[in-house]
């Protein structure tokens, strides 16, 4: 079965530590997606990759970083620059025509 | 800048009546509309996509219709059940794979019973 894998589903660090969260999908996507969500708010754009090593900010980059070497992996570490890292992640991909496919998501804590 | 709006934080619907989502946008001309629903704790799902030359999509319950001109799309569950509580989400689109995709606020309806 195709599907976008997240993990962990739950994430636990200390103040001033990065963290990567994983995201690998086998859909044979060629866009992948990193959008963040706040208790009781909508999805909001992190970055974005439509192809192999090249991505894009979204609206809330800040503090974040990603990497796409592989079509089917857009890991997003979240660094210590981020002001309020705790919050739920989402990856999502698509591909022509296609509507987006989202992974399960990711619950960062951070204290 | 391109902003999407949808109706209201939140709907209460009695079981049995047609619940009506609304997803509004500005500075924008998609070629599609999306509607998502994501339950809790979970990633959203994709429920129903329609074309700027469609008036109206649907599928079982779901209707959704689009209007270019009014930059609006309505999303309608008819014979709503407590089933059908979840966040709804609506994303404008021109195309897949080549743009920055952002979502609307979403609506958490509830169906009461």
């Amino acid at each position: 079965d195709g599907g976008i894998t997240q993990s962990p589903k739950y994430l636990f660090r200390k103040e001033g530590q990065n963290v990567t969260l994983s995201c690998e999908q086998n859909l044979n996507h060629d866009a992948m997606y990193w959008y963040r969500q706040d208790p009781g708010q909508g999805l909001r754009l992190i970055y974005y990759s439509q192809i192999v090593n090249d991505f894009q900010k979204g609206d809330i980059a800040e503090g974040y970083s990603v990497s796409r070497e592989k079509k089917e992996s857009f890991p997003l570490t979240v660094t210590s620059a981020q002001k309020n890292p705790t919050a739920f992640y989402l990856c999502a991909s698509t591909g022509y025509n296609s509507p987006l496919h989202f992974g399960n998501g990711t619950r960062l804590t951070v204290t | 800048s391109q902003k999407i709006e949808q109706n209201s934080e939140a709907l209460n619907i009695q079981e049995g009546k047609t619940a009506t989502l609304t997803c509004n946008y500005t500075n924008y001309s998609p070629a599609y509309l999306q509607w998502y629903r994501q339950d809790p704790g979970r990633g959203p799902v994709f429920l129903l996509l329609i074309r700027e030359n469609e008036k109206e999509k649907r599928k079982e319950r779901l209707k959704v219709t689009f209007d270019t001109t009014l930059k609006q799309s309505l999303f309608h569950i008819t014979a709503s059940q407590p089933a059908d509580s979840a966040t709804y989400l609506c994303a404008p689109i021109s195309n897949f794979g080549n743009e920055k995709l952002t979502f609307g606020t979403g609506t958490r309806l509830t169906i009461i019973p």
